[in-house]
């Protein structure tokens, strides 16, 4: 069966630090990737998604990057963070329709 | 924008069947409906989706109008571990930005 795995699950950082999450998943081959951020309080906000090894479609504009460098790996990166990144940050892989979510890193920055 | 309406918060007597509506009314006739729910923090959890027809599974039932403009989710039988946020959403997209999260709403259920 598939899994999916996120690290850390969490982590303070300085305003100003670099940042990278990572998101694997075991279990498929050649799934679509997304990183989701969920503020305090709120919805989901997608982020970032990937089709393919090296594809990355962005969403939104932001502070954020993200990099695919091996089939079921999907890397969330910044080089330096804000405040206002703050938050639950969530890596999901889709087979068909369906959207299966991992166990999310809660950020916080200080 | 997500493309569902969905009331911000309901409480249900344990053990009693929990009816979480949903608003879809510009959905299109590709698109199918699809409910996630999140225990607080936690990643989504996928519970059932639907494209006409009623769907049923060991989670929940899904029952879409006849219109396709509106639809109910039903705990049988809701538990404490029920509480969580229910999120609707309405895609046809497998990709990206047309699987929408909304704010979605809050089951509380009671003892």
């Amino acid at each position: 069966s598939q899994t999916i795995h996120q690290w850390p699950a969490t982590l303070v950082q300085p305003v100003g630090s670099p940042l990278s999450l990572e998101c694997t998943v075991e279990g498929t081959s050649n799934p679509n990737l997304y990183w989701y951020r969920q503020a305090a309080g709120r919805g989901l906000q997608l982020l970032f998604y990937s089709v393919g090894i090296g594809q990355i479609s962005s969403e939104v504009p932001q502070n954020l990057s993200a990099s695919r460098p091996q089939d079921r790996q999907f890397i969330l990166s910044s080089k330096k963070l804000l405040l206002s990144d703050s938050g639950f940050y969530l890596c999901a892989w889709s087979e068909s329709y369906l959207r299966f979510f991992g166990p999310g890193t809660r950020l916080t920055v200080l | 924008d997500a493309k569902t309406t969905q009331p911000p918060s309901m409480d249900c007597a344990e053990g009693r069947a929990a009816n979480l509506p949903c608003n879809h009314s510009t959905i299109s006739g590709n698109e199918y409906v699809y409910w996630y729910r999140q225990i607080h923090s936690q990643g989504p959890q996928y519970i059932i989706h639907g494209l006409k027809n009623n769907e049923t599974n060991e989670m929940a039932s899904l029952i879409i109008t006849e219109d396709r403009k509106s639809s109910t989710l039903i705990l049988p039988h809701a538990t404490l571990r029920d509480t969580a946020v229910y999120y609707c959403i309405v895609s046809s997209d497998n990709y990206g930005q047309n699987f929408v999260f909304g704010p979605g709403t809050r089951l509380s259920v009671l003892p």
